[in-house]
């Protein structure tokens, strides 16, 4: 079974602190990996996408690919209460398989 | 990125019976998935749902339970057949734009009593 793991959480983290969020994922086939933040009763919304090794930033965040590794992170700068909600990763190789998910809470 | 839209959002339904969920999107796409979320869990992929072709299951969903059209590029359904309370889970459609990016409906939450 091609697996994508993440540490489950909680993360907390106080406001204006970086939070750094990690995934492997064991198909080394896999060519894409994504970011979606889901908040509590909501779907998932897709924050970054990464292709090649190294990092990619986008405002406030910079997701991280090593690819030998297998390893891909989430970085959020600065970070926000309204950051608070589950983190989800995900690795594209001849389908798309989703990480568990890593609870993140920002406090005032 | 593409806008979906679900119905029902939300839905309570009877043991034994059956529900469609209806997914629209706002541009033609060839690739649209279903997913299932169950309370405090990563997302699980039902099928795949190519236009013009049978949907592709994942292994432990059959197309008896869980049949599928795709009459065109914008739109899908996914029935919920003969359901139990097992199958009380949110039900996401998903979309493929741009690369691999996948994007997500705002999803349906069933409970089934």
């Amino acid at each position: 079974q091609k697996e994508v793991e993440q540490n489950s959480g909680p993360l907390s983290v106080p406001e204006g602190a970086i939070a750094s969020l990690n995934c492997t994922y064991s198909d080394r086939g896999s060519q894409s990996f994504f970011w979606y933040r889901q908040y509590s009763g909501k779907s998932p919304e897709l924050i970054m996408f990464i292709y090649s090794n190294g990092d990619k930033e986008d405002g406030r965040f910079t997701a991280q690919l090593n690819k030998a590794s297998q390893y891909v992170s989430l970085l959020i700068r600065d970070s926000q209460p309204s950051d608070s909600a589950t983190y989800l990763c995900a690795a594209q190789g001849n389908d798309m398989r989703f990480g568990a998910g890593t609870r993140l809470t920002v406090k005032p | 990125s593409a806008v979906i839209s679900q119905k029902p959002s939300r839905d309570i339904c009877q043991r034994g019976t059956s529900l469609t969920i209806q997914c629209q999107v706002d541009s033609q796409v060839t690739m649209m998935f279903w997913y299932r979320q169950q309370p405090g869990q990563s997302l699980t992929l039902i099928a795949t749902a190519n236009q013009g072709s049978e949907a592709t299951y994942e292994s432990g969903f059959v197309i008896d339970k869980f049949p599928i059209s795709r009459p065109n590029l914008t739109f899908s359904t996914l029935t919920v057949s003969n359901m139990s309370p097992e199958d009380s889970s949110i039900y996401l459609c998903s979309v493929e734009s741009g690369g691999y990016e996948q994007y997500f409906g705002p999803g349906t939450r069933l409970t089934v009593t």
